[in-house]
């Protein structure tokens, strides 16, 4: 059974810092994994998706790096800004249609 | 572009309700749908998701259940609400050809 993980549950940054949010899985037979951003009270966001025959993606100040024999996957951010603070989920799925998230890491970013 | 909305925003209900919530997909055909809960501090649980009409699968056996009445619409009801059910309801929808997954806004419900 695939079993998804993430650290750190939560961590606090000041503003401008560049920082690494860490996913690991437990079946490197992945298709895809997914990055996404949860507000408070709120959906969630897809930010990047990671083929499983890709190593990166990246969008503007996000870069998302996948190792699947490694069962790993990094989020950095870089130049972090307050309007970056909230939860971040990763989710990796074996055939596009099921699922399963890890328990997010919540951010803050002071100013 | 496709769009999902999700409604009520907020919830209040009392133990022993019945509850219905509702999700619709815009700009899409024959998406997979997906009801996601969501407890405070917990990880997305999956609780139902559809690859078609009627075609509904229950991850987690419970007192809820889930309807396809439509193609691009999804319904998550119960008879009888537990304090239990209290919690963060997301649907979502994806399709292999588009392999991400969209979620609405959310449901936050509170049975007491």
């Amino acid at each position: 059974k695939q079993e998804v993980t993430q650290i750190p549950a939560a961590l606090s940054v000041p503003e401008g810092e560049n920082l690494v949010l860490n996913c690991s899985f437990t079946d490197s037979a992945i298709y895809n994994l997914q990055w996404f951003r949860q507000d408070p009270g709120k959906g969630l966001t897809s930010l990047l998706l990671i083929q499983s025959s890709q190593r990166e993606q990246t969008s503007g100040r996000l870069n998302a790096s996948l190792d699947k024999s490694s069962g790993r996957s990094t989020l950095y951010i870089a130049a972090s800004q307050p309007g970056d603070s909230a939860t971040y989920l990763c989710a990796v799925t074996v055939d596009g249609q099921n699922f399963v998230f890890g328990p997010g890491t919540r951010l803050s970013v002071l100013p | 572009s496709q769009t999902i909305h999700q409604w009520p925003a907020t919830l209040v209900q009392p133990v022993g309700s019945p509850l219905s919530l509702e999700c619709t997909v815009e700009g899409t055909s024959n998406p997979n749908l997906y009801w996601y809960r969501q407890a405070a501090g917990r990880g997305l649980q999956l609780l139902f998701y559809s690859v078609g009409i009627g075609q509904i699968s229950s991850e987690v056996p419970q007192n809820l259940s889930a309807s396809r009445p439509q193609d691009r619409q999804f319904i998550l009801s119960s008879k009888k609400l537990l304090l239990s059910d209290s919690g963060f309801y997301l649907c979502a929808w994806s399709r292999v050809s588009v392999e991400k997954l969209f979620f609405g806004s959310g449901t936050q419900l509170s049975v007491l």
